[in-house]
């Protein structure tokens, strides 16, 4: 079972800013929140990680509250490029593994 | 340049027919996995390893095996393919295993098996 949870999927267009929540109640003291990026028949790709409060590198940046029960992936200004399915994941669990949820599928529009 | 490389990318095979697809990392990671990902159910783990000589079951280890016998490779060995093993497969690799680390993925190899 997932240890997250996201929107199935987002809609908005170019040039606009999407914000991606991601619910993760119980999330354990050492996890760290880490989004991927994925494209179609291509391997996830790292965009962001942080513990708290906030993080921004040249692509994204990561909202998360004191709590560390939630986390919202900010993207600026978004192009037709960015059009791809986002994973959120804390972790990993007590076997070592990352739980993989059916991520955000985010659609850019002119 | 640091990278996970798969091979084959496309492989279509039959029902029976002893296959291994190869993964390789140039990052000197200790963590490697293998995934498989299927339409509606995300990323699944097949196997994962710590280091040299150390693997492990994940979720969805049935039919398949793996070997870690040097640092860089981790092939994934199907001995005797079917067709519910038709999927699109990932390798990965990352320094190691806890939260901080970060996974860095193969360009995924497509297998069908008729």
């Amino acid at each position: 079972l997932a240890k997250t949870t996201q929107p199935i999927s987002m809609d908005s267009y170019e040039g606009q800013e999407v914000n991606i929540t991601c619910s993760h109640n119980n999330i354990a003291t050492n996890d760290y929140i880490t989004w991927y990026q994925q494209f179609p028949s291509q391997g996830p790709r790292f965009i962001i990680q942080g513990y708290k409060t906030k993080v921004t590198n040249e692509v994204a940046s990561l909202f998360i509250p004191a709590d560390r029960k939630s986390s919202t992936l900010s993207l600026p200004r978004v192009s037709l490029s960015d059009t791809a399915v986002y994973y959120c994941l804390v972790g990993p669990d007590s076997n070592y593994q990352l739980i993989w949820g059916a991520g955000t599928k985010l659609i850019i529009k002119p | 340049e640091a990278q996970v490389t798969q091979n084959p990318r496309y492989l279509i095979t039959v029902t029976g027919k002893k296959l291994t697809v190869t993964c390789s990392q140039n990052m000197n990671h200790e963590y490697m996995s293998w995934y498989r990902q299927d339409p509606g159910l995300g990323l699944r783990q097949i196997y994962y390893s710590m280091n040299v000589e150390v693997t492990d079951k994940g979720d969805v280890p049935e039919g398949y095996k793996v070997s870690r016998k040097e640092k860089r490779n981790f092939p994934l060995i199907l001995e005797s393919p079917s067709p519910n093993q038709t999927s699109l497969y990932f390798c990965a690799s990352s320094f190691g295993v806890s939260g901080a680390n970060v996974l860095t993925f193969g360009a995924g190899s497509r297998l069908t098996v008729l």
